[in-house]
């Protein structure tokens, strides 16, 4: 069955730190993979999603992150936090054959501070 | 372009009333999604409507729940009876294009309902 775990419910950074958010996956078939943002009282955004192509995709808001199969991981990254990123973070899975149905992980609430 | 939109925002209602959920997706979209996030747990998938007709329902909880899409256009979620166990915050969801995969799936504000 397909799974998301991503690790740490919250993270803090200073602003103009490294973002690192961590997502892995289980999948017995080749995945598609996502990464949300949902600010407050907005809905889900989509930051970026991997299809197959390169790895290493880019994403709004100056986010990117590396498919790993190796490691069964898609981490969400940024090199310097901004006080706007302050959100909760979701990472998802889907796979052919799944009619599109998104598998999330239980979500990563973003903390910016001065 | 308008957006996926959902009624009410919030909704608080007794143990055994009824509530029913309304979504309105983007202009065109086949695809529609009702997700539902049950206390700070992740997102799970209810069901996916292709136009009118339910291509997958298998998050459906139980028979409380029932969901419709007339005429492949709005969509609308019944609660009945509600339980405390069904609060939480109902998404849905709409994208583009029947079977493909890699369509992104657009979401609405969501609804919280509270069930007291």
């Amino acid at each position: 069955a397909q799974s998301v775990t991503q690790l740490g419910s919250h993270v803090s950074v200073s602003e103009g730190a490294l973002v690192l958010l961590r997502c892995n996956y289980s999948s017995s078939v080749p995945p598609y993979l996502f990464w949300y943002v949902q600010y407050p009282n907005q809905g889900l955004q989509l930051l970026l999603k991997y299809t197959s192509a390169a790895t290493l995709v880019k994403g709004i808001n100056g986010f990117e992150a590396e498919f790993k199969k190796s490691e069964t991981s898609f981490h969400l990254t940024k090199p310097s936090a901004h006080m706007s990123d302050a959100a909760e973070y979701f990472c998802a899975v889907s796979f052919s054959g799944g009619y599109n149905k998104l598998i999330f992980g239980a979500g990563t609430r973003l903390a910016v501070h001065p | 372009e308008a957006g996926v939109t959902q009624f009410p925002s919030h909704s608080v209602i007794e143990k055994g009333q009824t509530v029913t959920l309304r979504c309105d997706p983007i202009s065109g979209h086949d695809n529609l999604y009702w997700y539902r996030r049950v206390m700070g747990k992740e997102i799970k998938f209810l069901l996916h409507f292709v136009k009118e007709s339910k291509q997958d329902e298998s998050g459906m909880p139980n028979n409380r729940f029932l969901a419709e899409r007339t005429g492949g256009t709005y969509s609308t979620l019944k609660v009945q009876p509600a339980e405390l166990e069904d609060s939480g915050v109902y998404f849905c969801a709409s994208s583009q294009v029947v079977q493909r995969v890699i369509d992104t799936q657009y979401f609405g504000p969501g609804t919280r309902l509270t069930v007291l």
